[in-house]
């Protein structure tokens, strides 16, 4: 499957202040990539699809303002979390679709998750 | 009621236990079946992925699907403190590659 990065893993910031999280696919050309969100002891969220080129589909009640994605290459999607406020503390995961490998196809593979921490 | 029902735990066993973890899901869609474990602070990594009914197996561990009671499960032989971790079971149908997610059962194994 693809390898992953996923940076920073993790970051504290002030209300009000816009944080960026970077998603790279280090193997693989992803024109795909997903944002999951994640609370304590809860299942994954999915918040975003980020594709390549073109707008990011969003999950509804998530606000495309608050969370912006961008996909500006084949290995590269960021999220920006927006004048960010404590509630917007969480674990942010990027993954990507597998390439039909060994692992089967269609797979997720997910980043290293990234906690913010907004004071 | 949930597409994926996934008791959270926690499961505590003594090292060296057979581990069986759970899911059941209401979509008859479903074919495609992942369990991923996932650290403390950590993004899931995927165990174990099958297609359709049957079992699976890769080392200490077996993936079962039952389609027709709409279940699957995981067990893990000779359980290691370094297994624990949460479990996630996923699901997609075919078409599809986002696949729905059970809230993950926190596993602990101790010596």
């Amino acid at each position: 499957g693809a390898v992953v990065s996923q940076h920073p893993s993790w970051v504290i910031c002030k209300s009000g202040t816009s944080v960026k999280i970077e998603c790279r696919s280090l193997d693989f050309q992803a024109t795909t990539m997903f944002w999951y969100r994640q609370f304590p002891k809860k299942s994954l969220m999915l918040m975003a699809t980020s594709n390549e080129g073109s707008k990011a589909t969003y999950e509804q009640g998530v606000e495309k303002d608050k969370f912006l994605i961008n996909h500006a290459s084949l290995t590269l999607s960021t999220l920006t979390v927006t004048s960010a406020h404590p509630e917007d503390s969480s674990f942010y995961i990027c993954s990507v679709p597998g390439t039909g490998g060994a692992g089967g196809a269609n797979v997720l593979t997910f980043g290293a998750g990234s906690r913010l921490t907004v004071l | 009621q949930k597409e994926v029902e996934q008791d959270p735990g926690p499961l505590s066993v003594p090292e060296g236990a057979i581990v069986s973890l759970n899911c059941t899901y209401s979509n008859s869609a479903f074919q495609y079946f992942m369990w991923y474990r996932q650290y403390s602070r950590k993004g899931p990594e995927l165990l174990m992925y099958t297609y359709s009914s049957g079992n699976k197996e890769d080392g200490r561990f077996t993936a079962q699907v039952d389609k027709s009671s709409k279940y699957i499960s995981l067990f893990i032989r000779d359980s290691q403190p370094s297994d624990s971790a949460t479990y996630l079971c996923a699901m997609f149908s075919g078409g599809s590659y986002i696949p729905t997610f059970g809230r993950g059962t926190s596993l602990i194994v101790h010596p």
